[in-house]
């Protein structure tokens, strides 16, 4: 298994600001995963981020609004860009270590 | 491309009801299917998983087969505690790869005492 953590656990933030959230593994994986749950929706999986190379967006999403880093084999940021209502989410990473997916507590973000 | 359909919630039962969760997919190989559970407040965690037809995942007293025949993954248990409340995801992944989960729409849970 994995032990993930991640940093907020939760904000309330302005319209036209940026949240940078962190999220910590406790061993060293190849690939870590940004998700995004909306209000009493399912998840929706933003990109890939492998270490050592740009992330992998998935359709919807986009670089300059969701930049994410991958600085080493255990940590990722995914940054919330120019933010909206409609940001007002649960993101969460996530790491495949051995064929089975394993998340973060998720960050909460509410966008006033 | 692949899919998962759940259920449709909420579904609200009282203490020591049987429960069942129903899941089907579509794949265009042999997926793994997975259920995940999110407790109020929380991230997600694989409650259980099998990866090809016939198995059964088990975990807490909860229990799905895979079923190929028909395409499902039903989710299922005995005697639901108050504890058990929370959102159950569906989800899948092409077979040999847990990397690309696509999930189903979640169905919440409610146990009444």
């Amino acid at each position: 298994s994995a032990v993930i953590s991640q940093k907020p656990s939760r904000d309330i933030c302005q319209r036209g600001t940026s949240l940078t959230i962190q999220c910590q593994v406790d061993s060293q994986v190849t690939m870590m995963f940004w998700y995004r749950q909306q209000p009493g929706q399912s998840l929706t999986l933003i990109a890939t981020a492998n270490q050592g190379s740009e992330a992998t967006y998935e359709s919807g999403f986009v670089i300059d609004k969701f930049p994410i880093s991958r600085p080493n084999l255990t940590f990722s940021t995914l940054t919330v860009s120019n933010m909206s209502p409609e940001d007002s989410s649960i993101y969460l990473c996530s790491v495949v270590p051995r064929e089975t997916q394993y998340f973060g507590p998720g960050t909460r973000l509410l966008v006033l | 491309g692949d899919s998962v359909t759940q259920m449709e919630g909420p579904v609200t039962l009282s203490e020591e009801a049987f429960l069942t969760i129903n899941c089907t997919y579509t794949a265009t190989g042999y997926p793994s299917l997975f259920w995940y559970v999110q407790y109020p407040g929380e991230g997600l965690q694989l409650l259980l998983k099998a990866t090809k037809a016939d198995d059964k995942g088990s975990n807490k007293g909860f229990e799905a087969t895979y079923r190929k025949e028909t395409t499902s993954f039903h989710l299922e248990k005995g005697s639901v505690q108050v504890s058990d409340s929370a959102v159950y995801f569906c989800a899948l992944s092409l077979s040999g790869s847990a990397r690309q989960l696509t999930f189903g729409s979640g169905t919440q849970l409610t146990v009444l005492p």
